[in-house]
């Protein structure tokens, strides 16, 4: 696709419940990241892959958290037993070869966990 | 990894006016980004600063990193109404990464308002 693509926009969940997010990168893009965003703060990295390889999750909080990319292209974060600390914006990004430091951000998806 | 702090948290200017926004680290920067978010929207790359001293300009907005490479500053000039949102500078997480590649430790942010 032209952007980032992320889904769903939002999502409303009870604690206890999985949820699972979506990214779509950047056709082409060998690097996807995972960000979180609480209200107010910058965004805080999660993860991120190299193609289908995940190069470093020392991010992500907790063993309720995890990512995949299977196949390279289209990645997924799922969130185990929500708790509503979980609550906030998760943002992903991709970017190409070269180093100029740009991100292609998508524009994230709202958890509530309720 | 790093920590920045921005300054101001928040600024409102009137339209025209010029302003200044500043990232400040505690540790060497290699890599320093800005990134500008519109509420609502996903982060736009503004610039990237990796030579102390370097000084690049993107329309209005004009940013630096000092030559200790410790702080970064971002200046627009004649402001406008599409100036604002919430500017974050964002800097490697690791110091022997390079374009982000690793990923990036971001700042709190600054929210710009410009009053008509």
């Amino acid at each position: 696709g032209a952007g980032v693509s992320q889904s769903p926009r939002y999502k409303v969940t009870k604690r206890g419940q999985d949820v699972a997010l979506r990214c779509d990168p950047i056709s082409g893009h060998v690097s996807l990241y995972w960000y979180r965003q609480a209200l107010g703060q910058g965004p805080e990295f999660l993860t991120y892959f190299n193609y289908e390889a995940q190069q470093d999750k020392s991010g992500l909080p907790n063993d309720r958290f995890s990512a995949e990319r299977p196949e390279g292209s289209i990645s997924t974060l799922t969130i185990q037993r929500t708790e509503q600390r979980d609550s906030a914006m998760y943002r992903c990004a991709s970017s190409g070869a070269g180093v100029n430091g740009e991100l292609f951000f998508g524009e994230g998806s709202r958890l509530t966990v309720l | 990894s790093q920590e920045l702090e921005q300054s101001p948290q928040s600024l409102i200017v009137q339209e025209g006016k010029n302003l200044t926004i500043n990232c400040t680290s505690s540790k060497t920067l290699y890599g320093l980004y800005w990134y500008k978010q519109k509420y609502g929207e996903g982060l736009i790359f503004l610039m990237m600063l990796q030579k102390g001293g370097e000084e690049k300009s993107h329309e209005k907005i004009t940013a630096k990193l000092d030559e200790k490479k410790q702080q970064s500053s971002l200046h627009i000039t004649a402001s406008q109404p599409s100036h604002a949102g919430i500017y974050l500078c964002g800097a490697d997480k690791y110091w022997y990464s390079g374009g982000g590649a690793d990923g990036l430790t971001f700042g709190k942010g600054t929210h710009l308002i410009i009053q008509p």
